[in-house]
């Protein structure tokens, strides 16, 4: 089975912190993807990348940046936390857009 | 500009009836059509999907979901709940070709299946 293996569970930082979520999978897939969850809300698309070095804008992506340098791991980059930016954070990836995604379990960021 | 609806925030079901969480979507491709469930304290499963074909798909743990072009709907069923499908569900879409690889999700609905 595919694993998407997000690096903390659990996250508490404070405001003006620059923040690192680590998200790593291990089936070669192409397409990665960050998105924030929040009740009522659902979930929002932060950032995608459909290969090495190359991202794409989600529905909400201030605040935020991306890095790709390898195929296995995508990371999403709080260039300074703020308080609004408290969420469940699920890094995804899929091997194309004919299938499903693969989630990671999450990371809870609380930013005090 | 793709998007979907669960008109339901919340459906409570008596375990052994049947269940139906309703999803609508409006895309200006052809869709491609995801439900996924989140287990409390857990990440998202992929349930099924919807491509192309038959318009009946099913998935796992006895799920099924119905492609209605007409009505955009692609609402999820179960023919007989179990407490343990108590969850969040959550319906996606994804606009081919035009939307590329982006998948818009719904807000999603709680289902709580009571003994």
């Amino acid at each position: 089975d595919v694993k998407v293996t997000q690096s903390s569970r659990y996250l508490v930082k404070r405001t003006g912190e620059k923040v690192f979520l680590e998200c790593v999978q291990d089936m070669d897939h192409e397409n990665m993807f960050w998105y924030r969850q929040d009740p009522g809300l659902g979930l929002r698309l932060i950032y995608f990348s459909y290969d090495v070095k190359m991202k794409e804008k989600g529905d909400i992506p201030e605040g935020y940046s991306v890095s790709r340098e390898k195929k296995e791991r995508f990371s999403l980059i709080l260039e300074s936390a703020s308080t609004n930016q408290t969420s469940m954070y699920l890094c995804a990836s899929s091997l194309t857009g004919a299938y499903g995604y693969t989630f990671g379990s999450g990371t809870r960021l609380t930013v005090v | 500009a793709q998007s979907v609806a669960q008109p339901e925030d919340q459906v409570n079901v008596a375990e052994g009836n049947p269940l139906t969480v309703k999803c609508t979507y409006s895309v200006s491709g052809n869709p491609y059509l995801f439900w996924y469930v989140q287990y409390p304290n857990r990440g998202l499963q992929f349930l099924l999907k919807y491509i192309t074909g038959d318009n009946l798909v099913k998935g796992s743990y006895g799920f099924e979901a119905e492609f209605n072009k007409s009505q955009t709907s692609f609402h999820l069923k179960k023919p007989s709940a179990l407490v343990s499908d108590s969850a969040l569900y959550f319906c996606a879409v994804r606009d081919n070709p035009t939307g590329g690889f982006k998948t818009i999700f719904g807000a999603g609905t709680r289902l709580f299946v009571k003994a």
